[in-house]
């Protein structure tokens, strides 16, 4: 499989909490984009991140790279209800075909 | 920033029918685009490749006969899902590079469309 990986699959937290996705990849990539998709629509672009670069805020978003592990990972700080959704990264190594990973189902209870 | 633009968001085929989904890039040119596909609850999946004035590339297991890909122009792909079953039924998405950016950029990804064949 050519897929990326994230965990954890499901994560349910309460509100205010801080919640941390990982996403590990396979081959040595150009960037790595972080989405949230709501259940039933569309994707919502968050992040960007480049392979030389380490860490990238956002707002309540942190990504980081690390690509000598192959891994990203994605913390919303002081979550809300409405950050509940599935969130994904997809990595591009250089040929614009980005592979998704199998993202992440995050329940952020109020 | 770079948008790019699906059309329709969500449509509602009967089964035997065409669907015809769009992808624009509004504010760049882009001699090549991508679809995706994602099933219930699954990840996306890259269908196939759109080159304007070319034909597209499928990726393995993907019948081109049955997903029509035309880009005609440099703003725009558009898919046309053939005899639609409900099987069919799924979110497709696009991205489009800009070509004018030389080799350091990025896929820039539509909102997707949800079909649903009943």
């Amino acid at each position: 499989s050519q897929q990326g990986e994230e965990d954890p699959q499901a994560l349910s937290i309460q509100e205010g909490e801080n919640a941390t996705m990982n996403c590990s990849y396979k081959t040595s990539i150009n960037n790595l984009q972080w989405y949230r998709q709501n259940s039933g629509r569309g994707l919502v672009h968050l992040i960007l991140i480049r392979s030389n670069e380490r860490e990238k805020h956002s707002g309540r978003l942190r990504v980081t790279l690390d690509t000598s592990k192959k891994s990203s990972s994605l913390l919303i700080t002081a979550s809300r209800a409405a950050d509940t959704a599935s969130y994904f990264c997809a990595t591009d190594k250089g040929t614009y075909k980005y592979i998704f990973g199998t993202g992440t189902r995050l329940k952020v209870l109020a | 920033g770079a948008v790019v633009s699906q059309h329709p968001s969500r449509v509602i085929c009967k089964s035997g029918t065409s669907v015809k989904i769009e992808c624009r890039s509004l504010d760049f040119q882009a001699t090549t685009m991508f679809w995706y596909r994602q099933f219930p609850k699954k990840s996306l999946m890259l269908m196939a490749t759109s080159n304007e004035g070319s034909k597209a590339t499928y990726e393995q297991g993907v019948e081109k006969d049955k997903f029509l890909i035309n880009h005609a122009s440099l703003t725009l792909s558009t898919l046309t899902v053939t005899s639609a079953h409900p099987e069919d039924s799924s979110f497709y998405i696009c991205s489009a590079i800009n070509s004018e950016r030389g080799l350091n950029t990025e896929a820039f990804f539509g909102q997707g469309t949800r079909l649903t064949v009943v």
